[in-house]
């Protein structure tokens, strides 16, 4: 499984955009880019992906870059229910290859008032 | 519309007994998959199921297993539970593939005593 990187931990402040950026430089060209974030005390929720272009929907956008060696999930307006862990995540193959999420240890993100 | 449903939601069984888990998924989804989450390991997936065949298996042992019904219903079975089976136990649903974003239950939290 394609490995990604992303920081421990972020801080931000409520009402302000968040970017989190996530590094996949094993990405390979059939690999989406998912994004899920888990809530305190909650199952992971679903929260955008994509394959080569931008993203946007009603949660967050998703910027991927040019090489697909990195991209960023852009909270625009964050708030206290935004507090949460984010994962990043590689899947292969969206019919035939695996169906599954490998999960890193994500970001923790904190949302200041 | 419901979401995914995942009985019973607290269980404390003794070591070596064995337990079943069920997991209704949204109403027309097809695909069902099992997540074991605990502090150390995080998230891990367990197997997923797409009209009753289980299609994609994560690295656990023959102790634990799953089955999926007709009506896209699945349970999970870990036979012989050793004390590190303690763990918060994830089903999510999904129409079909990963491709379309996985709606993931509140869990069971399972403790083994």
């Amino acid at each position: 499984d394609a490995k990604t990187t992303q920081p421990n931990s972020m801080e931000s402040n409520e009402e302000e955009p968040v970017h989190l950026p996530c590094n996949h430089s094993t990405i390979s060209g059939t690999d989406y880019i998912h994004w899920y974030r888990q809530l305190p005390s909650q199952g992971p929720e679903y929260v955008i992906h994509g394959l080569t272009s931008n993203v946007n929907n009603r949660m967050a956008s998703l910027a991927i870059a040019e090489d697909r060696k990195s991209s960023t999930l852009i909270l625009h307006r964050a708030t206290l229910r935004d507090a949460a862990v984010y994962y990043c995540i590689l899947t292969g193959g969206e019919i035939q290859g695996a169906q599954k999420l490998v999960f890193g240890q994500g970001t923790r993100l904190t949302i200041n008032p | 519309k419901a979401g995914v449903t995942q009985t019973p939601r607290y269980l404390i069984k003794t070591r070596g007994q064995q337990v079943t888990l069920s997991c209704s998924p949204i109403s027309g989804h097809r695909s069902v998959s099992w997540y074991q989450q605990t502090p150390g390991q995080g998230l891990q997936f367990l197997f997923e199921y797409f009209s009753e065949t289980q299609r994609n298996k994560g690295n656990f042992p023959g102790r634990f297993s799953g089955r999926q019904f007709s009506n896209s219903r699945s349970e999970m079975n870990v036979s012989t539970l050793e004390l590190g089976d303690s763990a918060l136990y994830l089903c999510a649903s999904s129409p079909w593939a990963l491709c379309y974003g996985y709606t993931f239950g509140s869990g069971t939290r399972l403790t083994v005593v």
